[in-house]
């Protein structure tokens, strides 16, 4: 069965950093691309970032581009999510999830909590 | 970027009834479509990925159809456990990938 497994979230001051990961399990981890969606408090999805199977090529909103840096080890089976100045509107649920076009396994999600 | 609209935000149906979610492109995105379904508290599921194929293990009362701008979700007959919030998501002009605000469907 395959699974991704996120960790690493918690509560950051606004301005500060934190990085996710995300460790997959049960595929040929370097044949996938992954990508990022997180979930505000009470609202809707938001595509973060993707990164290509063999990591050449990522991909950013523009509403964290120049911020978040997409990175993964294919040894390690595990992708990271480095996260800097931080804001407010950064708080959410942060889902990791196979696939580059769309996302057909996801994890539970950790949560990141920016407030002073 | 391509704005998806879904509609009706909210819609409300009976056990055993069809349900039809809509889902709108602000311009054509091809079959390159994907329906997702998220529950309370879990992570969303994906549903249907290229409009209309169904993903492993997806119950055969979900189907999607439509192509360009105009996309459509139906499920047959609604069991108690489909009673979600369901997501459209487009990723044939991308980045960025978006999503739809997302439809929720709760019980009449």
């Amino acid at each position: 069965e395959v699974q991704v497994l996120e960790s690493g979230g918690g509560l950051v001051q606004p301005g500060g950093s934190l990085r996710v990961s995300c460790a997959a399990s049960g595929l040929t981890f370097s044949s996938f691309g992954m990508s990022w969606v997180r979930q505000a408090p009470g609202k809707g999805l938001e595509w973060v970032s993707t990164i290509s199977a063999t990591g050449d090529s990522t991909y950013y909103s523009d509403s964290v581009k120049g911020r978040f840096t997409l990175s993964r080890d294919n040894s390690k089976k595990t992708v990271y999510l480095q996260m800097n100045s931080l804001r407010a509107e950064d708080t959410a649920v942060y889902y990791c999830a196979k696939g580059l076009y769309y996302m057909d396994v996801w994890g539970q999600g950790t949560t990141v909590t920016v407030s002073s | 970027e391509i704005v998806m609209t879904q509609s009706p935000a909210t819609l409300s149906v009976s056990p055993g009834e069809r349900a039809t979610l809509s889902c709108r492109a602000s311009q054509s995105v091809s079959s390159y479509l994907a329906w997702y379904q998220q529950k309370p508290g879990q992570a969303p599921r994906l549903l249907i990925y290229g409009a209309a194929t169904r993903a492993t293990g997806i119950p055969a009362r979900f189907s999607g159809s439509g192509s360009g701008t105009e996309f459509t979700l139906t499920i047959s007959s609604l069991q108690s456990e489909d009673f979600a919030v369901y997501y459209c998501q487009q990723y044939n002009n991308w980045p960025p990938i978006t999503f739809g605000q997302g439809t929720r469907l709760e019980i009449k």
